[in-house]
């Protein structure tokens, strides 16, 4: 079945370590996005792709890096320079252009994964 | 600034009875979509309405727009105890060709 796996599903970090989480699609999608979720407010966009080699940051994109070496794979960085990482973390992808959602152009979610630091 | 904002924040009801939740936005929207999160989840796409559309089904789903008061209503009807979730509103703004802005949810709660 097709879809979106990301793992690890909880992580665990100590301060000034980096982490990566990794997410994976085989929708053959060609835009992926990655989220970031805190209790009680809305998702927060970090960094999108449209293509390999290509990726744009978000609304908050300070303390985070990401690679698009394959179309199947987005992996995002949370390094020592993100001030508070611990939340929820939400790869999504879409078919089309990373740039309009409309008809079925709307966004797949991976499960996601918690990242506390301790 | 967070453009779509749900109302209530939480929602508790019996199972069988229908549920409404209000998404209301700021700028106007090229479209406006609903997801569900299960808990400790990821979302799920529901609907997608379009601003010239005034109203979706979709099952159980029925989705109202009103551009004039930038407003948005997803109303289930005949809950189930599977509907227990968190829903979101998401727009996308007239003048942004890319971000989704998502409001905070509204968590309901469907007791049998």
């Amino acid at each position: 079945d097709g879809g979106i796996t990301q793992s690890p599903k909880y992580l665990f970090r100590k301060e000034g370590q980096n982490v990566t989480l990794s997410c994976e699609q085989n929708l053959n999608h060609d835009a992926m996005y990655w989220y970031r979720q805190d209790p009680g407010q809305g998702l927060r966009l970090i960094y999108y792709s449209q293509i390999v080699n290509d990726f744009q940051k978000g609304d908050i994109a300070e303390g985070y890096s990401v690679s698009r070496e394959k179309k199947e794979s987005f992996p995002l960085t949370v390094t020592s320079a993100q001030k508070n990482p611990t939340a929820f973390y939400l790869c999504a992808s879409k078919s089309g252009s990373a740039v309009s959602f409309s008809g079925a152009n709307v966004l797949t979610f991976g499960a996601g994964s918690r990242l506390t630091v301790l | 600034s967070q453009q779509g904002e749900e109302d209530p924040q939480a929602l508790s009801i019996q199972e069988g009875e229908n549920a409404t939740m209000n998404c209301s936005y700021k700028t106007s929207i090229n479209n406006l979509q609903w997801y569900r999160q299960n808990s400790g989840r990821g979302l799920v796409h529901l609907i997608l309405i379009r601003s010239n559309e005034r109203e979706k089904h979709s099952g159980r789903l029925r989705v109202t727009l009103d551009t004039s008061k930038k407003s948005s209503s997803l109303l289930i009807t005949a809950s189930r105890a599977a509907d227990t979730a968190s829903y979101f509103c998401a727009t996308l703004p007239m003048d942004s060709n890319y971000q989704l802005i998502w409001g905070a949810g509204t968590k309901l709660i469907i007791k049998p």
